[in-house]
């Protein structure tokens, strides 16, 4: 089955700690992306790649890592949390060119207290 | 940046009715796409169009590029209650890359 799998669901932990959310696609796409997702602001993107080592930052890139060392993994990181990054974050990606994520991954809600 | 104003931001449907949502924006955009978000999940592609004037059907869902490329419809006929969710539509401009600005979604709800 074709999806987007992201790891955890769900995450609570402390300002400071690092954090990694992982993310894979199995259906051998080159762009994959990161969004952010808050009330009545939909979603923003955070980072994006376009293929292996070629990444580049989104609307809300600030706070935020990525790496991109092989094509089915996109994985997001979170160097020292703060509250403001207490959100939904969803990874994408396609087979086509950005600006058409066809597939989405099921979330990762995130609380930083 | 750009942005995109998509309304209603809630709606209640009944079951049988047509029900209409609208994205709007001050620039133009080559593409617009239209997404559902069920709860706890993800958003999924509904439609996507590519051409100014385009009306694109996907099962009971229909969708148009309008023709200035600033705005965007989405309808849903006869909606059911697997209908609820949120809603969102997106567009990219060719010349800041493609880049997706999505608009703030349309709660979709069932009239108690």
């Amino acid at each position: 089955e074709a999806q987007v799998t992201q790891n955890p669901r769900y995450l609570i932990t402390v300002t400071g700690k690092k954090l990694t959310v992982t993310c894979s696609q199995n259906m051998n796409h080159e762009y994959m992306s990161w969004y952010r997702q808050d009330p009545g602001l939909g979603l923003r993107q955070i980072y994006y790649s376009m293929n292996v080592e070629v990444t580049d930052k989104g609307d809300v890139p600030e706070g935020y890592k990525v790496s991109r060392k092989e094509k089915r993994n996109f994985p997001l990181i979170l160097e020292s949390p703060s509250p403001n990054q207490t959100s939904l974050y969803f990874c994408a990606s396609s087979p086509a060119q950005r600006g058409t994520e066809a597939f989405f991954g099921q979330g990762t809600r995130l609380t930083v207290v | 940046g750009q942005q995109l104003n998509q309304s209603p931001q809630s709606m209640f449907i009944q079951e049988g009715e047509d029900v209409s949502m609208n994205c709007t924006s001050s620039s133009i955009f080559n593409t617009w796409l239209w997404y559902k978000q069920d709860p706890g999940e993800g958003p999924v592609l509904l439609i996507a169009l590519y051409k100014a004037g385009e009306l694109t059907s996907n099962g009971r869902l229909t969708a148009q590029f309008g023709i200035t490329r600033k705005d965007s419809f989405l309808n849903i006929s006869a909606s059911i209650p697997s209908d609820v969710g949120i809603y969102f539509c997106a567009g990219s401009i060719k010349a800041a890359g493609n880049k997706l600005t999505f608009g703030g979604g349309t709660r979709v709800l069932v009239k108690p």
